[in-house]
């Protein structure tokens, strides 16, 4: 079965930082993969996603991917944080005809003025 | 086009009742999935309906149930309530098909049982 390990529970940047979110995942076969993002009191919204091809992915917001299948990761990165990207991301993992995705634990994300 | 949609958005249950939510998917939508979501536990996956059919189920008990209207909203039923079942259920919709799709979430129903 699939799975996903985020690494970092919360972060702190500060405004106009840099900004990378750490995802590695376990599964056997190709794996279908996402970022959502969730604010509080919210459902998730959908970043990015990852079926094939290119290995990095453009999302909303000015947010992009990259997969790396030798290291099992799937980190989000962004050049330049906002205030308003303070929120928690969640990594998920799918599967073909299946659409029961394993998501991460989260990373909170609070971004400093 | 609408979004998806959960109600209530709210919920208050004693231990031992029952209680249904609600989920309108977008529209065209066939493949509704349910999630748990817990401070403790995170987002844990309940089940998947697909053309009123259940197709995935999660590792919860069978006081957890669900069904797909042939229009393709759905609901979830929880019976006795425990403490424990409290929680955001997020309901998520997707064309479904054989790669997973993409899920749009509704914005959770949040069930507090006392």
């Amino acid at each position: 079965a699939q799975s996903v390990t985020q690494p970092d529970i919360h972060i702190t940047v500060s405004e106009g930082a840099s900004l990378e979110l750490r995802c590695n995942y376990s599964y056997g076969a190709t794996p279908y993969l996402f970022w959502y993002v969730q604010s509080p009191g919210q459902g998730l919204q959908l970043l990015l996603k990852y079926f094939s091809g290119d290995t990095l992915v453009q999302g909303i917001k000015g947010f992009e991917a990259e997969f790396k299948r030798s290291q099992s990761s799937f980190n989000l990165r962004k050049p330049s944080v906002h205030w308003s990207d303070a929120a928690e991301y969640f990594c998920a993992v799918g599967a073909w005809n299946n659409n029961d995705m394993r998501f991460g634990a989260g990373t909170r994300l609070t971004v400093k003025p | 086009k609408a979004g998806v949609t959960q109600t209530p958005r709210y919920l208050i249950k004693t231990r031992g009742q029952q209680v249904t939510l609600s989920c309108s998917p977008i529209s065209g939508h066939r493949s509704v999935s349910w999630y748990q979501q817990t401070p403790g536990q995170g987002l844990q996956f309940l089940f998947e309906y697909f053309s009123e059919t259940q197709r995935n189920k999660g590792n919860f008990p069978g006081r957890f149930s669900g069904r797909q209207f042939s229009n393709s909203r759905s609901e979830m039923n929880v019976s006795t309530l425990e403490l424990g079942d409290s929680a955001l259920y997020l309901c998520a919709s997707s064309l479904g098909g054989g790669r997973p799709g993409e899920a749009f979430f509704g914005q959770g129903t949040r069930l507090t049982v006392v």
